[in-house]
């Protein structure tokens, strides 16, 4: 099956400062999506991602959809306090198949 | 406006045994998925209901099972129980097309 792995596992960042995160995969994906999950709760849409090269923000968040498709990055700018938590990167095929492929995650920890 | 309901919060069984996992889709949705999560990875495709069918299944044995209503609502059943079962049970639901799926909160299972 597919293998989503991302990257760095963790992150300790200042408050402020801006954070980067990316996802790689075996395989292709349509529609590739980001994330996060806070300590006993379910896992939180922020960006969706449709198209090759695709650049798309929702506020202080920037993802975009590799070229290749097999790949894609997000950004947090400004990190604040209650960025905290784990970001899951998806991959999507939808031919058919319309199931979640999840990365590793990443932990971030914002350091006040 | 309801998000994804999922009952029980927390459960505890003992190996061997059989347990019965709840889910309300957010409203207006019509297709439910279920995933496990273990501890400290990403969440695992088990499978997906749509007009009360599975439509696809992910890499899980047929000790796993479920069901969705005529009001769009899922149980997801695990017998025989193993002590590897214990995980972070997920429910999410959507429209059915390409994109994001909004997660419930999910029910803590520990197996003993």
């Amino acid at each position: 099956g597919q293998q989503l792995n991302q990257s760095p596992q963790s992150m300790f960042i200042q408050e402020g400062e801006d954070v980067s995160m990316n996802c790689t995969s075996s395989s292709i994906f349509n529609t590739w999506l980001w994330y996060k999950q806070d300590p006993g709760e379910g896992p939180v849409l922020l960006i969706a991602l449709y198209k090759a090269g695709e650049l798309t923000s929702n506020g202080r968040l920037t993802a975009q959809f590799g070229i290749t498709r097999k790949d894609s990055f997000l950004n947090i700018s400004a990190s604040i306090p209650s960025d905290v938590g784990i970001y899951f990167c998806a991959g999507q095929l939808y031919t058919g198949a319309n199931n979640l492929f999840f990365g590793t995650g990443t932990r971030l920890t914002v350091i006040p | 406006d309801a998000g994804v309901t999922q009952s029980p919060t927390h459960l505890i069984k003992t190996r061997g045994q059989q347990v019965t996992l709840r889910c309300s889709p957010k409203s207006g949705h019509d297709t439910v998925s279920w995933y496990q999560q273990a501890l400290g990875q990403g969440p695992q495709f088990i499978f997906q209901y749509y007009e009360e069918e599975e439509r696809q299944r992910g890499n899980f044995p047929d000790r796993f099972s479920g069901h969705q209503f005529p009001n769009y609502s899922s149980e997801l059943n695990v017998n025989a129980l193993l002590l590897g079962d214990s995980a972070l049970y997920l429910c999410a639901s959507s429209l059915g097309g390409p994109g994001g799926y909004t997660f419930g909160s999910g029910t803590r299972l520990t197996v003993v």
